[in-house]
């Protein structure tokens, strides 16, 4: 499709297991963000690519997330030894650019986690 | 500290009427302002955007205002469908910030009723 791809869609973990949540953005779009969304709460900035590089990662909640981007394409966020408050809904989002441009960021429809 | 607010979680509008979602914020640097539109299990799709250096946007039944002075937003949808139903969220950045994440608001759900 030519949107932005996210997967797994849900995804289920024990408290203390890693996870690799996965983004494929809108080809042709450099820009690549992440956000999470708890339960009864806004989206949450985490980070920001431009290309392979992220020059933003003011919003990752704490050094268990960590997040790469390979050939200016694909993204995967991992979080290590998980925790129960890292259960919300993942999203990416992709543009056309970041940076100065004004660029409506586009939405995957995220990866429920939920970690038991 | 929520830079982006919107102060209605719900809001009801009969079909065929105007439906307004208001947004504040309180950061002046903020120039680039985007509403989004959320169904239940699917990420936000992007509405329409306004940048600071107008003060209106329109695109089919939607129009968006902003007001600097009073750092306020509205999104009105003009006439409102039944399809319109979803959490509305308001977005906001700042270009020249070097953090390129958008803040959003906590969203208002838009229920039309037939």
């Amino acid at each position: 499709g030519a949107g932005v791809s996210q997967s797994p869609s849900n995804k289920v973990t024990e408290k203390g297991k890693d996870v690799e949540l996965r983004c494929d953005p809108i080809s042709g779009h450099t820009a690549l963000y992440w956000y999470r969304q708890s339960l009864g709460q806004g989206l949450e900035f985490l980070i920001y690519f431009q290309g392979n590089s992220a020059p933003d990662k003011s919003g990752l909640p704490s050094d268990r997330f960590s997040a790469e981007r390979t050939g200016g394409s694909v993204s995967t966020l991992t979080i290590q030894r998980t925790q129960q408050e890292d259960s919300a809904v993942y999203l990416c989002a992709s543009s056309l650019a970041g940076g100065r441009a004004n660029q409506p960021q586009h939405f995957g429809d995220g990866t429920r986690l939920s970690i038991l | 500290d929520q830079q982006v607010k919107q102060n209605s979680p719900s809001l009801s509008v009969q079909e065929g009427r105007i439906s307004i979602l208001n947004c504040d914020y309180t950061n002046s640097m903020f120039d680039y302002f985007l509403w989004y539109k959320k169904y239940p299990a699917e990420g936000p799709t992007f509405l329409i955007s306004i940048s600071s250096i107008k003060d209106k946007n329109e695109d089919g039944r939607f129009t968006v205002f902003l007001n600097k002075s009073a750092k306020h937003l509205s999104l009105h949808i003009v006439p409102s469908q039944p399809g319109d139903s979803a959490v509305y969220f308001c977005a906001a950045r700042w270009s020249g910030g070097g953090a390129d994440g958008l803040t959003f608001g906590k969203g208002t759900h838009l229920i039309i009723q037939p």
